[in-house]
């Protein structure tokens, strides 16, 4: 049972550098999140995702883009990496229709130099 | 805007005592309430749940009744072990069961640590 994969498991940028994490689900679950989580701190909403072609924001979305063309796929752009971006992202998914269960990815390690 | 507080960590335990970690939460409606555990290196799992008032959740001997008087929702073991040690996120969603697709909100959680 693959779940939720994230790749990569770990990533060092450059200031200014840009990048994607990527985001697979075999579940075939509609919803699907990305959070951040940053030292001694409980996880926060960037953007998710009801469907294909369906994205909105969530907490904190400044500085991410995000695109949904498939059921399976939710990746995770930084365009401009900043500092402030050093963190843990974690992906997310869930089925429609049931209490807000969500399974989670092993997580993205990055750190913005 | 909805919230979540839990107890500071790190928390240190010896083998076989009783745990508590407490978890308190601002939301309006009915929220759902979720415990998630996270092993080093790993993502979050989900631990136990409990969707109304009253109702208690419960899994691999933890346990948390949802409180709606007190707005809590602690965690308790009555005997823990040394691979219960990892972090435990409090959490809630704040749509009615079955609906909105809206993101959980996490404690900022806390760390358990079992000396053997």
């Amino acid at each position: 049972n693959a779940g939720v994969t994230q790749t990569p498991k770990f990533r060092i940028l450059k200031i200014g550098q840009s990048m994607t994490l990527q985001c697979t689900q075999d579940m075939n679950h509609n919803y699907m999140y990305w959070y951040r989580q940053d030292p001694g701190m409980g996880l926060k909403l960037i953007y998710y995702s009801v469907g294909a072609g369906i994205t909105d924001k969530g907490e904190v979305p400044n500085g991410y883009n995000v695109s949904r063309s498939t059921t399976e796929d939710f990746p995770l752009r930084l365009e401009l990496a900043a500092p402030s971006q050093t963190s843990v992202y974690f992906c997310a998914s869930r089925d429609t229709g049931t209490v807000n269960i969500q399974y989670f990815g092993a997580g993205t390690r990055l750190s913005v130099l | 805007g909805n919230s979540v507080t839990q107890m500071e960590g790190p928390v240190t335990l010896s083998e076989e005592a009783f745990l508590t970690i407490n978890c308190t939460y601002t939301a309006t409606g009915y929220p759902s309430l979720f415990w998630y555990v996270q092993y080093p290196g790993e993502g979050l799992q989900l631990l136990l749940k409990a969707t109304k008032a009253d109702d208690k959740g419960s899994n691999k001997g933890f346990e948390a009744t949802y409180r709606k008087e007190t707005t809590s929702f602690h965690l308790e073991k009555g005997s823990v072990q040394v691979s219960d040690s990892a972090v435990y996120f409090c959490a809630l969603s704040a749509s009615y069961s079955g609906g909105g697709a809206d993101g959980l909100t996490f404690g900022k959680g806390t760390h358990l640590i079992i000396q053997p």
